[in-house]
């Protein structure tokens, strides 16, 4: 039962377009959104998050958009450039009754490619 | 500041053998977490430790064990390993609270054969 879902195996856009990730769930607990890049032998870096109280967040040339009631979010990168070309998780989480929450649940990834 | 250290990097096993994972996380950090990737799955997390203690686990089977040090070091073991446990594993480490960010290390990529 896949609680965060990527679609989208992969992408492809062009260098200085619009690239956007999209990304779904079906845990109404979740409350907390990140955006995660991975580059191949490295492990994922932290792009970008989202608190379930805002409906976007921008960082740069990053952009992260929640729709709660569709329980979706996506990741926008404008301009995209060629060293974006990477794999993107989206992850979430929810507050535990135990405490901090530590647990993040991964979507499945999706590669993009920025062609030059 | 020294990131998140992992080793070894690579492993070859064979099934039936066990191993044993290591992650060294950064400075302060006192939150360790382990996730396992594999092609297809993205992560799955396995367990959290904070203070020598597991406070989250996943739904993985009882041969994934593992343990933190007083000095927030932490090892992942792997007994009886079969075909499917071959994946990157890796390591993340953060700062204690609800919203803190994971920091990764490069992961071990474990095969075996």
């Amino acid at each position: 039962d896949q609680q965060v879902k990527q679609n989208s195996p992969s992408l492809s856009v062009q260098e200085g377009r619009i690239s956007i990730l999209n990304c779904d769930y079906t845990n109404s607990m979740f409350d907390y959104f990140l955006w995660y890049k991975k580059y191949p032998a490295e492990g994922p870096t932290f792009l970008i998050s989202i608190s379930s109280i805002k409906d976007k967040n921008e960082d740069g040339r990053f952009t992260v958009f929640l729709n709660k009631s569709a329980k979706h979010l996506s990741l926008h990168i404008v301009p995209s450039q060629p060293g974006d070309s990477a794999v993107y998780f989206c992850a979430a989480s929810a507050i535990r009754s135990s405490g901090s929450a530590r647990q993040l649940t991964f979507g499945s990834g999706t590669q993009l490619t920025v062609l030059p | 500041k020294a990131g998140v250290t992992q080793t070894p990097r690579y492993l070859i096993k064979t099934r039936g053998q066990q191993v044993t994972l290591s992650c060294s996380p950064i400075s302060g950090h006192r939150s360790v977490s382990w996730y396992q990737q594999t092609p297809g799955q993205g992560l799955q997390f396995l367990f959290e430790y904070f203070s020598e203690t597991q406070r989250n686990k996943g739904n993985f089977p009882g041969r994934f064990s593992g343990r933190q040090f007083s000095n927030s070091r932490s090892e992942m073991n792997v007994s009886t390993l079969e075909l499917g446990d071959s994946a990157l594993y890796l390591c993340a480490s953060s700062l204690d609270g609800p919203n803190e960010k994971l920091f990764f290390g490069s992961g071990t990529q474990l095969s075996v054969l």
